[in-house]
């Protein structure tokens, strides 16, 4: 079964300092899309960064950079220099062969002034 | 970037009532569209996938009877929720790809509250 585990429930982090969101898939398929969403308050689901599972480099956007581990199937956020404005949830989702997506249950990020 | 509107955002409605939510992408043709249903404090659980011109495929354990979902061109995708009751109330949204590749473009959602 295909699956996404987003282990960590809340996280706290020190307004300018880095936080690492940890992502884990389980999948059978050879390829596939990994994405990371922030859900803020309204409900409004923001993209934030893309890897392809054949892409051999570590995509980046931003303060926004996926530490992709394929052998691993880890696909963790980190978000550089945190910002107040990023406290929202955090969901991993990854798109499967036959288009559908999937999300892990989320991780609430609150970034202390 | 590309846009998908979804309307309305919030509703509330009787128990017994049907509500429908409708899903257009703007600036692009989408031949697949996707509902999800939100729990408060919880993930975005796939309900269906829209087929234009074909019928919904459901996920397992969502009465089609029940989410009704006409896509009936490449722009429009409506959910409707038939004989809602408060156990229905939920967040849903919709998405759409633009292509292959590329990530999924959601609506703003719709609060669906039955009274």
């Amino acid at each position: 079964a295909q699956k996404i585990t987003q282990t960590q429930p809340g996280m706290f982090v020190q307004e300018k300092e880095a936080v690492t969101l940890d992502c884990t898939y389980d999948t059978s398929d050879q390829s596939y899309g990994l994405f990371w969403y922030k859900q803020p308050s309204s409900g409004e689901m923001i993209f934030l960064i893309y890897q392809g599972s054949y892409d051999e480099q570590n995509a980046t956007e931003g303060r926004y950079s996926l530490n992709f581990q394929k052998a691993r199937k880890s696909a963790n956020l980190v978000i550089s220099a945190s910002q107040l404005g990023d406290s929202a949830m955090y969901f991993c989702a990854m798109r499967y062969n036959n288009n559908d997506m999937r999300f892990g249950a989320g991780t609430r990020l609150t970034v202390k002034p | 970037g590309a846009v998908v509107s979804q309307h309305p955002s919030w509703v509330i409605c009787k128990s017994g009532t049907s509500v429908k939510i409708e899903c257009r992408s703007l600036d692009f043709q989408a031949t697949t569209m996707f509902w999800y249903r939100q729990f408060p404090k919880q993930s975005l659980m796939l309900m269906a996938t829209s087929n234009e011109g074909s019928k919904a495929t459901y996920e397992q354990g969502v009465e089609k009877d029940k989410f009704l979902i006409n896509h009936a061109s490449l722009t429009l995708s409506t959910l409707t929720v038939t004989s809602a009751h408060p156990e229905d109330s939920s967040f849903y949204i919709c998405s759409a790809y633009r292509g292959p590749g590329t990530e999924a473009f959601f609506g703003q959602g719709t609060r669906l509250t039955v009274v």
